[in-house]
């Protein structure tokens, strides 16, 4: 069985650039996160959507991020414009019923972004 | 906000010795989980913890939630240089979001 699966693996793009990562969930879960993860840090949560629903999106900085699941299947994280303070790696995370699996997260290997 | 403390941030291990880490919440925890790092790797789920006092073990991995449920501590005994990474501690407060602690990052001297 395939795991979560991100794309791109890395980016590296301008300041004020736009950019867009992709990730494709463990078939059947319905839960789906999107984390940051900074340099020496632990990831923290953007946003989770159960199923194409997106249940809670408070951290997430709307003014420049946004994010869908079509068919609450496949997702997109993008941002537009970029600042040199979202170089970080956004990892893509699914579930099979939320936060209370007893199976935990799986994670993808998550997209590292620079941005100079 | 909610915070996850984690302790010691570095550890160095002789290949051998043991090692654990201190996980600790602002906040009395629903659930626990334990994730691993590697580096330049992905967090990877280890266990999850839901009960008082729970106590579980992997090999030679010791997951312990404390009564109050605001700590937990993994151990692990006679480190391998195959432990190598960060461990992270990950509480849910409401049932709703896990917060990822600060990690532990583990070296092992062969």
């Amino acid at each position: 069985e395939a795991g979560v699966v991100q794309s791109p693996r890395y980016k590296i793009i301008e300041k004020k650039q736009p950019v867009a990562f992709w990730c494709n969930p463990i078939s059947g879960h319905n839960t789906l996160y999107w984390y940051r993860q900074n340099l020496g840090q632990g990831p923290e949560l953007l946003i989770r959507y159960e199923n194409e629903e997106a249940v809670d999106d408070s951290q997430l900085p709307k003014d420049r991020f946004s994010a869908e699941r079509l068919k609450g299947v496949d997702s997109t994280l993008k941002i537009q414009p970029a600042e040199l303070g979202d170089s970080a790696v956004y990892l893509c995370a699914s579930s099979l019923v939320g936060p209370r699996d007893s199976y935990g997260y799986t994670f993808g290997s998550g997209t590292r972004l620079t941005v100079v | 906000g909610q915070q996850v403390m984690q302790i010691p941030q570095y550890q160095h291990v002789q290949e051998g010795e043991d090692f654990t880490t201190y996980c600790n919440s602002s906040t009395t925890l629903s659930n626990i989980q334990w994730y691993k790092q590697r580096p330049g790797g992905h967090p990877v789920f280890l266990i999850q913890l839901v009960k008082s006092g729970e106590v579980k073990k992997q090999k030679r991995l010791t997951f312990q939630f404390g009564e109050a449920k605001k700590n937990s501590s993994l151990h692990i005994t006679a480190t391998q240089t195959t432990d190598v990474g960060t461990y992270f501690c990950a509480g849910n407060p409401s049932g709703n979001q896990f917060y990822f602690g600060t990690g532990t990052s583990l070296t092992v001297i062969p």
